[in-house]
Order: structure tokens, then C-alpha cells, then sequence
């Protein structure tokens, strides 16, 4: 079982809410990663980090915004929610190499109304 | 762009029937590949990678893989399948020149005792 944590599982807000989504792992990797996945669908990588203090957008883009202070720490963050972000965040790390293993999270479902 | 194609989106089987699940990516050059799995209730996890030589890669719990070159195909097998491999599987292919995987859209398995 990988350690890797996402909270809150599942979340329903209002549009124009504020809102962070947790992501942490305790197995000391580089590199994490945020995906988003709509029912049905193919998961896209929408952030990424090699590092502390490192951040990069994915292939798909995306109004929300990350930021990695500790290495164990990777939160996402939407400023103003809205309907169209309604879908499925994944968290995932892997060690060093870009053929590493990555470690998924369990992912939060967030619906905005 | 890059992309991976399954072509099973939802596959029913009875429990000790055979399973090959497809998968097909647009990249040519070097790769290495993976397929994810998803249990109900579970977080996203490995369940086989290729990177090099023998192109028949042995996974976890009896599956298996094989990477066709000339076909851009890495399919999915297992030779008797049980209700405990009810799940969501997920292609995916790491490209050396953008560093990132890119997910297949999934298939869903149901295996019925």
C-alpha cells in the first residue's frame, strides 16, 4: 500500500468558493504530480514537481495553481470554483527517475454546483 | 500529439475465462509502458511495466504483457481470470523526450462468478 494521502475525499461547494485540495506522501519522493480524470475518460496530468520550490503545468490546462514549500507536501488550489471543475483529482509521486513507479493517492471527487 | 488507445471500454467475463485487453499508443520512438490498475474502492497501482529487452513482461497476480513494436501494441493477458479482477485497468506510455505518461481511457472488467 503506497502512503500517499489526499484529503478530502469528496467535496461539494458553492461556485466562486475557495478551495485546497491536500495531497501528502511519506515516502520521501521528488517528484509529484496532479492528474484530473472525468468519468469515462483518460487521466490528464494537469501539475507537476520535481522538487521543492519546483512547479510545472501539465498538458492539460488548468485554472488551478500548486505549490510544493515541503517535500512530503503538494496542495492544489482553485481560487474561484466553478461547474466546469467538477471531476476527479488524483495525487501521485514517484522516485527520481521518469521510469519509476508512480504512487497514486485515492484521489478526491470534487462537484461544484 | 501522443495518445494511447484501449479499445475495450467495458468487458464482462465469467470467472476462468481468458483475458487480452488492448492497447495501443501513437509514439514511435523509444517508450516504456505500463498498465495501471484500479480496484473498487482503491487507489490506481501498477500492475506491470516494460522498459527493455524481453518483450513479455510477467505482472502481479498471473497478468501478463506484450510489447509488439511493429504493432505499437502492449495488450494485456491473463490466461483465467477470477471475480477478484473485477476492476478498472489503464494503459499508459512514458515517452523519453516529454517525460510524462500518458493514461488510455481505461477498461472496465467485471468478472461474474
Amino acid at each position: 500500500e503506497a502512503d500517499i494521502y489526499q484529503t478530502p475525499r469528496y467535496l461539494v461547494i458553492g461556485t466562486g468558493k475557495k478551495i485546497t485540495l491536500e495531497c501528502s506522501q511519506t515516502m520521501g519522493h521528488d517528484k509529484m504530480y496532479w492528474y484530473q480524470q472525468d468519468p469515462g475518460m483518460e487521466l490528464h496530468l494537469i501539475h507537476y514537481s520535481y522538487g521543492v520550490n519546483s512547479t510545472e503545468k501539465g498538458d492539460l490546462s488548468s485554472e488551478s495553481t500548486v505549490s510544493r514549500i515541503r517535500t512530503e507536501h503538494f496542495p492544489l488550489t482553485l481560487e474561484s470554483a466553478r461547474p466546469s471543475h467538477t471531476s476527479q483529482y488524483l495525487c501521485a509521486s514517484s522516485e527520481e527517475q521518469s521510469t519509476d513507479t508512480q504512487y497514486f493517492g485515492p484521489g478526491t471527487r470534487l462537484t461544484v454546483l | 500529439a501522443q495518445s494511447v488507445s484501449q479499445h475495450n471500454h467495458h468487458v464482462i467475463l465469467s470467472e476462468a475465462a481468458s483475458l487480452e485487453l488492448g492497447c495501443n499508443y501513437s509514439y514511435g520512438g523509444t517508450v516504456n509502458l505500463f498498465w495501471y490498475v484500479q480496484y473498487p474502492g482503491q487507489h490506481l497501482q501498477l500492475l506491470l511495466k516494460y522498459f527493455s529487452g524481453d518483450p513479455l513482461v510477467k505482472g502481479i497476480k498471473g497478468f501478463e504483457a506484450e510489447f509488439i513494436k511493429s504493432k505499437f501494441s502492449f495488450n494485456l493477458r491473463k490466461p483465467s481470470v477470477q471475480w477478484s479482477d473485477t476492476a478498472e485497468y489503464f494503459c499508459a506510455v512514458l515517452s523519453y523526450n516529454t517525460d510524462k505518461l500518458i493514461f488510455g481511457t481505461g477498461t472496465r472488467l467485471q468478472v461474474f462468478p
